[in-house]
């Protein structure tokens, strides 16, 4: 089974600030995915980025990056110039394509931006 | 854009009663998913569907059943509630198991509320 730890229950940043919420995992997959979910108050899943094992490069969205090292299994979120909306609940989740694609998620981290 | 809809939004009900959740994919997906997300925790997925046959089945209690229907939209069976059961319910949709890159695509609709008393 596959395994995903948020070791960070809560953090805190400043309005504007970077931070970087870590997530790790344990599998004897080769190919598969990982995902960073926002939940904010309302509750809804919102995806935020998604990297494929198979790629060596860090997936980008705006002000959201990864970074990806495979064979550490470990999939860091980075939050730069971080907005009052991105206060939420931060879920890593891995998929294992081809046998199911359900989502394990991690335990999540809740983050707060200070204004 | 279409999202993925669930009804009813919220949800009351008592102890060993019934309930029946449903789920409508957003047009063009053919796989559907369940998750359990109790107070304070992680979403847990419970089973999923593609192409109207089950797919796949995780921490489903054998209380629970789900189907998918012809137009691919699902419900999922609750029967003697507990009050463990208490917990939002998310539906992911995509557009297939084996659709390249848009099968790893999960959209998630936005839960049921299921207070069980």
């Amino acid at each position: 089974a596959q395994t995903v730890t948020q070791s960070q229950p809560e953090m805190s940043v400043q309005e504007a600030e970077t931070v970087t919420l870590s997530c790790t995992y344990d599998t004897s997959e080769n190919n598969y995915y990982l995902f960073w979910y926002k939940q904010p108050p309302s509750r809804q899943m919102i995806l935020v980025i998604r990297q494929e094992a198979y790629k060596q490069q860090n997936a980008t969205e705006n002000r959201f990056s990864v970074n990806f090292q495979k064979a550490a299994k470990s999939f860091s979120l980075k939050i730069s110039d971080s907005q009052l909306g991105d206060t939420a609940m931060y879920f890593c989740a891995f998929m294992k394509p081809l046998t199911g694609n359900q989502f394990y998620f991690g335990t999540g981290t809740s983050l707060t931006v200070i204004p | 854009a279409a999202g993925v809809i669930q009804s009813p939004r919220h949800l009351i009900k008592e102890k060993r009663e019934t309930a029946t959740l449903k789920c409508y994919p957003i047009p063009r997906h053919d796989t559907v998913y369940w998750y359990q997300q109790g107070p304070g925790q992680d979403p847990q997925f419970l089973i999923s569907f593609y192409e109207k046959m089950q797919s796949d089945k995780g921490s489903i209690p054998d209380r629970f059943s789900a189907q998918q229907f012809s137009d691919y939209h699902s419900e999922l069976n609750m029967s003697s509630l507990e009050l463990g059961d208490s917990a939002l319910y998310f539906c992911a949709s995509s557009l297939g198991r084996y659709s390249g890159r848009a099968r790893d695509e999960q959209y998630f609709g936005p839960g049921t509320r299921l207070t069980v008393t």
